[in-house]
């Protein structure tokens, strides 16, 4: 079975531009999450996805950052304008279950940003 | 909002011993999950192991398990014969079933594997 994919796996930017992740989900999981995981601490989620519909997108700075999961397969998350906080690795992972099954996430390699 | 905490950053331990990883956390709810992820360096994160809050029975994969205390609000880790493949980043997460589903995880415990 694949797993997750992400794409870019490394991107350096300048503060104020643009950029944007890519993530394919393993085949089947109803649910994607994108997290944002900055260097020392644990990943953070930024928003839920099950299928097309967003679950919960409370922690995504909505002025910057937008993400979205059209069909219900793949995602992409962008940031707009970038700052220099932004520098992280972002994380993508997916589940069979459904939000509140508490099923096992299965991780990409996620993509490292640097925003210089 | 629910919190968890890792209070040991690092740790190291000889081949083959064991050691044990903490975990607290804060939380109103009865009904949650419990993990520990593992993130070797550069590679991508794993499911270690899982717990059901309701479930009184430690939960155990191999050469890992878990003391869960639900009163203490504590789940710490242990491994067992610790291999060199053990080395990685480990994280304590919380899930919620009620309300805010999702996975709120700790700092993160560096364990290292002295040969």
């Amino acid at each position: 079975e694949a797993g997750v994919a992400q794409s870019p796996r490394y991107k350096i930017i300048e503060k104020r531009q643009s950029v944007a992740f890519w993530c394919n989900p393993i085949s089947g999981h109803a649910t994607l999450y994108w997290y944002q995981q900055i260097l020392g601490q644990g990943p953070k989620l930024l928003i839920q996805f099950q299928n097309n519909g967003v679950v919960d997108d409370s922690q995504l700075p909505k002025d910057r950052f937008s993400a979205e999961r059209l069909k219900g397969v793949d995602s992409t998350l962008k940031i707009q304008p970038a700052k220099l906080e932004d520098s992280a690795v972002y994380l993508c992972a997916s589940s069979l279950d459904h939000p509140g099954q508490g099923g096992e996430q299965y991780f990409g390699p996620g993509t490292r940003l640097t925003v210089t | 909002a629910q919190t968890v905490t890792q209070s040991q950053p690092e740790m190291s331990v000889q081949e083959a011993e064991t050691v044990t990883l903490s975990c607290t956390y804060d939380t109103s709810e009865s009904d949650y999950y419990l993990f520990w992820y593992k993130q070797p360096p550069s590679r991508q994160m794993i499911l270690v192991i899982r717990q059901e809050a309701y479930k009184q029975q430690n939960a155990t994969e191999n050469r890992f398990s878990v003391n869960f205390q639900k009163a203490a609000k504590s789940f710490s880790l242990k491994i067992s014969d610790s291999q060199l493949g053990d080395a990685a980043m480990y994280f304590c997460a919380y899930y919620q079933i009620q309300g805010a589903q999702k996975l709120v995880f700790g700092q993160g415990t560096r364990l290292t594997i002295n040969p």
